[in-house]
């Protein structure tokens, strides 16, 4: 299995600032042959389910606000929410999808 | 629009087994997997197995290989996850998400709480 890490577990950060998560995978998910990173990122509100943020890496679902993006290649992966507002307060959680999916431990964002 | 529907919340005892439904709407059933995803109380989410609706071909997670049974029905666009030998560590709310040919996961179920006690 490709154990996924993220960091930091829980920030807090004001409203109107920027908030980075990083995920580390314990191998790469870049598939060589189309050059996409099998990486996704996940938002949880209390009592809902998961909802899908990015995959590939970078690329926003449909309907997410450009303050969410994604970066990175391999085995490392940051997601920033650029302007923090109250509704993005959330637990984050990184995916591979690279083989049979693995999550991360997942990050708790507070506002400050 | 894309809806997957999941049966109500369960109470088992240490030993029993669960089966949990999951009803999809909106797209081509056939057309997209359906996996299963549980988060213990407080905990992170765990990735459960994966059923292909089309032909009924399964894999699940190594530590539920033998527990874990999922099953399809065409007619009625549902898709089923049982789990047996329950114990206590099972306590979890299991969630269906649709999923590509690449397991992204894009659209999710509302939840099934799933309680073992004695």
């Amino acid at each position: 299995d490709i154990v996924m890490t993220q960091s930091p577990d829980s920030l807090a950060v004001s409203l109107g600032e920027r908030a980075t998560i990083n995920c580390k995978s314990s191998q790469s998910v870049l598939f060589r042959s189309n050059n996409k990173n099998y990486l996704a990122w996940y938002q949880q509100k209390p009592g809902q389910p998961p909802k899908l943020l990015i995959y590939w890496a970078s690329t926003r679902e449909s309907g997410v606000p450009d303050r969410f993006s994604g970066s990175g290649s391999g085995t490392d992966f940051t997601l920033t929410i650029s302007g923090l507002q109250a509704e993005d307060v959330a637990v984050y959680y990184c995916q591979q999808f690279y083989i049979t999916p693995t999550f991360g431990q997942g990050t708790k964002l507070e506002i400050k | 629009q894309v809806q997957l529907v999941q049966s109500g919340a369960e109470v088992k005892k240490p030993g029993a087994s669960v089966r949990v439904s999951c009803k999809a709407s909106g797209y081509t059933f056939t057309s997209y997997y359906i996996h299963w995803v549980r988060q213990a109380p407080g905990q992170g989410l765990e990735w459960v197995g994966v059923i292909n609706p089309g032909d009924g071909t399964t894999t699940s997670a190594q530590k539920f290989q033998g527990r874990v049974t999922m099953t399809r029905d065409t007619s009625t666009r549902t898709v089923y996850m049982e789990l047996s030998s329950l114990r206590s560590e099972d306590t979890a709310v299991y969630y269906c998400a649709r999923g590509n040919s690449d397991s992204l996961l894009d659209y999710w179920g509302q939840g099934t709480l799933v309680t073992v006690s004695s």
